[in-house]
């Protein structure tokens, strides 16, 4: 079955340092993937999308990759913050188009120390 | 914009009982999205709906759910009769194909069945 794993250990970092988030796939070949941030008691709010055609994207202090061959994507914050700190959750669309079912991993909590 | 209105925001009720969950997406948006989210599975989605018609309900659970779109800014997800194991944040979530696929959240819908 399709499925989308990633670490479900918390993350614990230093602030100012570079955080990365690991996003496995299997059984699919996505052509978009998407990260979600989502902070206790509030729902998923969107960061970044990434095509399959790809390799990199970048928005201020975060950026993704997406490896095809490896079926992984990693995500990165850099200079972390305390402010950063909240469950992050990578998603991928199912089919070829922008808009329709969302697979979703189960979550990576990150916790930035100051 | 308000963004997505969902109600109520806590829902207390015991088995066997009706529940009915209310969603009001973004304005102009076509998609709606009805996910539930636990510790044990993480966010999966349940039914989506493009122009109020449902396309994909293949996460609904069983016959006990149910959900309709009678127009464009409002949706339900009913459950009867609710069980304890239908226990979860249940989010509703809207997007047009025009924003390349970016999903916005509603706060989500924490429902106790006792």
């Amino acid at each position: 079955s399709q499925k989308i794993e990633q670490n479900s250990e918390a993350l614990n970092i230093q602030e100012g340092k570079t955080a990365t988030l690991t996003c496995n796939y299997t059984n699919y070949s996505p052509a978009y993937l998407q990260w979600y941030r989502q902070d206790p008691g509030r729902g998923p709010v969107f960061l970044l999308l990434i095509r399959e055609n790809e390799k990199e994207k970048r928005k201020e202090r975060l950026k993704v990759t997406f490896d095809t061959t490896l079926k992984q994507s990693l995500f990165h914050i850099t200079a972390s913050q305390p402010a950063d700190s909240a469950t992050y959750l990578c998603a991928y669309l199912h089919g070829s188009s922008n808009t329709g079912k969302l697979i979703f991993g189960q979550g990576t909590t990150l916790q930035v120390k100051p | 914009d308000a963004g997505v209105i969902q109600s109520p925001r806590h829902e207390v009720t015991e088995m066997g009982q009706e529940v009915t969950l209310r969603c009001k997406p973004i304005s102009g948006h076509d998609y709606l999205f009805w996910y539930r989210q636990t510790m044990m599975r993480g966010l999966e989605l349940l039914i989506y709906f493009n122009n109020n018609v449902p396309i994909d309900d293949s996460g609904m659970p069983e016959d006990r759910f149910s959900a309709k779109m009678p127009n464009a800014s409002f949706s339900t997800l009913k459950i009867q009769p609710s069980e304890p194991r239908d226990s979860a944040v249940y989010f509703c979530a809207s997007t047009s194909p025009r924003l390349g696929g970016e999903q916005f959240f509603g706060p989500g819908t924490r429902l106790t069945v006792l």
